[in-house]
């Protein structure tokens, strides 16, 4: 089985400071990792995601995150956040099939003026 | 590429009485479509998985009679909450697969179910 834990459940930020956002994962197999954004009243959308391949991974809205089977984690980053920025992001596992999803709890982004 | 939409965006019922809600894809075609719930402040928690064509398989705890879902076609899952009561009342998310990427789900923007 696989479960995500995403251990910040806020992270406030000032605008146009570096944010690191932290996801970690458990799995016996081979996993996909996703990261989504969640606007208010609104569904998600995806972010980013790694199957394979390189181990840096970049998103849409100049975000990024890096692969790290050792540490099972991937951090999700952005060098400078804008305003617009704020809203929840979900870290997620798939075990490839794209059927069974697993989310974490969520982190709420806030970007301060 | 790879929109889905869900249709209404958010709805009130009186309790007892049914509510349906539309999940599209609306730029391809979606083998396999997703049914979520999520509360407040909370993450998504799966209900349901649809396949064009045949019955859902709903995940534990989740009642079938009261969460009656229709795949018919490859573009189209309908939700219908029946007999609403106000612990129903909650945010719907729907999500498909595409056949060409059949590794990740596309999620619609969401329904806002409020009963009364």
């Amino acid at each position: 089985a696989q479960s995500v834990t995403q251990l910040d459940s806020q992270v406030p930020v000032f605008e146009e400071a570096p944010v690191e956002l932290r996801c970690n994962y458990s799995s016996s197999v081979s996993v996909y990792l996703f990261w989504y954004v969640q606007y208010p009243n609104q569904g998600l959308q995806l972010l980013l995601k790694y199957l394979s391949g390189s181990t840096l991974v970049k998103g849409i809205n100049g975000f990024e995150a890096e692969f790290n089977k050792s540490q099972t984690s991937f951090h999700l980053r952005k060098p400078s956040v804008h305003i617009s920025d704020t809203a929840e992001y979900f870290c997620a596992v798939s075990d490839g099939s794209g059927n069974q999803f697993y989310f974490g709890t969520g982190t709420s982004l806030t970007v301060i003026p | 590429g790879a929109v889905v939409s869900q249709h209404p965006s958010w709805v009130i019922c009186k309790s007892g009485t049914s509510v349906k809600i539309e999940c599209r894809s609306l730029d391809f075609q979606a083998t396999t479509m997703f049914w979520y719930r999520q509360f407040p402040k909370q993450s998504l928690m799966l209900m349901a998985t649809s396949n064009e064509g045949s019955k859902a398989t709903y995940e534990q705890g989740v009642e079938k009679d009261k969460f009656l879902i229709n795949h018919a076609s490859l573009t189209l899952s309908t939700l219908t909450v029946t007999s609403a009561h106000p612990e129903d009342s909650s945010f719907y998310i729907c999500s498909a697969k595409r056949v060409s990427f059949p590794d990740t789900q596309y999620f619609g923007p969401g329904t806002r179910l409020t009963v009364l």
